[in-house]
């Protein structure tokens, strides 16, 4: 049963335009979610992350936004930039994160030209 | 400041025999997180020390432990190595806990592969 789950495999987006990436969990549990951004061979990059208080996180270009009663978060990517081009995984956390992170699958982001 | 460092980066081990991998934490994080990304998967939670001490395991046989020592590196072992333990495995260290907005920082990562 995947708790976390990104459905979209890959997605792509021209340069300067917004990326959004998309995330649905089932654990109402979950209380903190992350983004991280992954490229290849190496580990995954902490990017920006929301406690379930909160509706919206901003850091530069990149905003997180929750819905909580849809339990559904998503990432804002304005304006995309080729060195976005990554995988990123969406991870959630319950009770002070004793469980670890739950990660989603991931979606592959590009960025064309 | 160096970030989390993991050794080594590949191995191959045949099937049945045991492998360690090696963790190094950031410097001030006593948090060392165990995951494993098998191949179509995402990271699924392995194992968590803290302060010297397992604090909880995800849904994996006994075969795979570790341990942290008192400098906060960590070390995971897994025993009778199987086929399907071919994995990408990262190791992550934080300096608190998630409520205090103390996120997971990550290695490179080990490649494991059994043959």
């Amino acid at each position: 049963d995947q708790q976390v789950k990104q459905n979209s495999p890959s997605l792509s987006v021209q340069e300067g335009r917004i990326s959004i990436l998309n995330c649905d969990y089932t654990n109402s549990m979950f209380d903190y979610f992350l983004w991280y951004k992954k490229y290849p061979a190496e580990g995954p990059t902490f990017l920006i992350s929301i406690s379930s208080i909160k509706d919206k996180n901003e850091d530069g270009r990149f905003t997180v936004f929750l819905n909580k009663s849809a339990k559904h978060l998503s990432l804002h990517i304005v304006p995309s930039q080729p060195g976005d081009s990554a995988v990123y995984f969406c991870a959630a956390s319950a009770g002070g994160g004793a469980d670890g992170l739950t990660f989603g699958k991931g979606t592959h982001l590009i960025i064309q030209p | 400041e160096a970030g989390v460092t993991q050794s080594p980066t590949h191995l191959i081990k045949t099937r049945g025999q045991q492998a360690t991998l090696r963790c190094s934490p950031i410097s001030g994080h006593t948090s060392v997180y165990w995951y494993q990304q098998a191949l179509g998967l995402g990271l699924q939670f392995l194992l968590w020390y803290d302060e010297g001490e397992e604090r909880n395991r995800g849904n994996f046989p006994p075969r795979f432990s570790g341990r942290q020592f008192p400098n906060y590196s960590s070390e995971l072992n897994v025993n009778a190595l199987e086929l399907e333990d071919s994995a990408l495995y990262l190791c992550a260290s934080s300096s608190g806990t998630f409520y205090r907005g103390a996120e997971a920082f990550f290695g490179q990562g080990t490649r494991l592969t059994v043959v």
